[in-house]
């Protein structure tokens, strides 16, 4: 199984409506993140946790809710979708505090809003 | 001007042959640096952090150059398994909003 898991791998989704995408590690990592990544323009941060009742925006949170349900669990919520948010979203754990030893990072979910 | 530049690439090359790519950062406080590596379709993952006085794994070797604010990925013998797109991660602080993604740059090794 993977490290950081994050479910679904695709989802197509239309205007207005609201998704989730969930993420779950077995790394026993205290800090997540959700980044999205758009083409030529790097990982953006979305969303960041560390810890169960720590939950910090990012760059881009506008738009976008996450919930930190246990130390394993991090999900992040679309309230109403909309085309610009189409994008390839990446959930990633990290257990260092100067993240020397680096982040690791869920498969992605590929979502398309329409 | 963007915090961390990457020319996009696409860097076509030869196998065997050595390529290098660098990266550039905007903060001249940048305290920690690291290449990550993603294969189309799929997530980052971490290839090497780069030290200040460079470091070596295998056929990669990291550099930096503090002074002129940038770092370096070399790669030599390359291999057809190094097609990939190469990201350049720059920390400017404690806060996890200081990690820094450059947009990456396309490295294609053909036979």
């Amino acid at each position: 199984d993977a490290d950081v898991t994050q479910t679904p791998r695709n989802r197509i989704t239309k205007t207005g409506k609201r998704i989730m995408l969930e993420c779950s590690q077995t790394k026993g990592h205290d800090r997540m993140y959700w980044y999205r990544q758009d083409p030529g323009l790097g990982l953006r941060l979305i969303y960041y946790s560390f810890d169960v009742k720590d939950i910090n925006k990012g760059e881009i949170s506008d738009g976008y809710s996450v919930s930190r349900q246990a130390q394993a669990k991090f999900s992040l919520s679309l309230e109403s979708a909309i085309p610009n948010q189409t994008a390839l979203y990446f959930c990633a754990t990290s257990d260092s505090p100067d993240r020397s030893r680096g982040y690791t990072f869920g498969s992605g979910t590929r979502l398309t809003v329409v | 001007r963007k915090e961390v530049e990457q020319d996009p690439g696409p860097f076509n090359v030869p196998e065997g042959a050595t390529v290098a790519f660098n990266c550039t950062y905007s903060n001249s406080a940048s305290q920690s640096f690291f290449w990550y590596r993603q294969d189309c379709r799929k997530e980052p993952k971490l290839l090497m952090s780069v030290y200040s006085s460079g470091n070596e794994d295998g056929r990669f070797t990291a550099q930096l150059n503090r002074a002129s604010q940038y770092i370096s990925l070399l790669i030599r013998d390359s291999k057809l398994s190094d097609s990939a797109t190469y990201l350049c991660v720059v920390n400017k602080g404690s806060s996890a909003s200081k990690i820094i993604f450059g947009s990456g740059t396309r490295l294609s090794i053909r036979p």
